[in-house]
């Protein structure tokens, strides 16, 4: 039973460009949500996607956009990308409950 | 708005001796406490949990504690050992709506060999 699978790793990007994260959720699960985590900070919840929708945004900018499919995987896309937002993107997955899992992130460098 | 403070931000402790981090939740439609170890370069583990019709809940070596009056909670790990060293961050979720975590900041755990 594989858990949850981000790709890619780790990520360089130059500012004003564009990036998309993937996220595969644990099996059996159909609600993914998108955290970011700043250096020595904890998660913050970007948003979460249930059946295809985003069901609750937390306080990020349009720049942050996403997109559920009928596999309940997940893509976070990040526009004209800004210095700060540097950071490991954490995808967790759930499946009707509160328990969340979460997968091993993708560290993104923005330069 | 939603906030979880927690506290404190380093801890280090002898080997064998025990640790307590502790939390403070604003919302009061919280309902579930997810304490979650994150490890250097790795994804944050989920050790314990509690819900909000629990006072107390324990794991072997680490327990949790809720006081829902003062929107308090606590982790307790007891005889600690150096591999318990890591990241730990205690997290609230509302019942309402989407269950999203509002995490606190962290608290760095060192375990002195």
């Amino acid at each position: 039973d594989a858990g949850v699978t981000q790709s890619p790793t780790h990520l360089i990007k130059t500012r004003g460009q564009q990036v998309t994260l993937r996220c595969s959720p644990k099996s059996g699960h159909d609600t993914v949500s998108w955290y970011q985590q700043a250096l020595g900070q904890g998660p913050q919840f970007i948003f979460q996607y249930y059946e295809e929708e985003e069901r609750q945004r937390g306080n990020f900018p349009d720049r942050f956009s996403g997109h559920q499919f009928p596999n309940y995987s997940s893509e976070l896309n990040v526009n004209a990308l800004l210095l700060g937002d540097s950071a490991l993107y954490l995808c967790a997955s759930s499946g009707g409950g509160q328990k969340q899992y979460f997968g091993p992130g993708t560290r993104l460098t923005v330069t | 708005g939603e906030n979880v403070e927690q506290h404190p931000s380093t801890l280090s402790v002898q080997e064998g001796d025990s640790a307590v981090i502790k939390c403070t939740y604003s919302d009061s439609a919280s309902n579930y406490f997810p304490w979650y170890k994150q490890e250097l370069g790795k994804r944050p583990q989920l050790i314990i949990d509690i819900r909000s019709n629990v006072g107390e809940k324990k794991d072997q070596r680490i327990a949790v504690t809720l006081n829902k009056t003062a929107k308090h909670f606590s982790l307790h790990i007891t005889e600690t050992q150096p591999e318990d060293s890591a990241v730990y961050f205690c997290a609230a979720s509302s019942a309402s709506g989407t269950y999203k975590y509002i995490f606190g900041t962290g608290t760095r755990l060192k375990v002195l060999a």
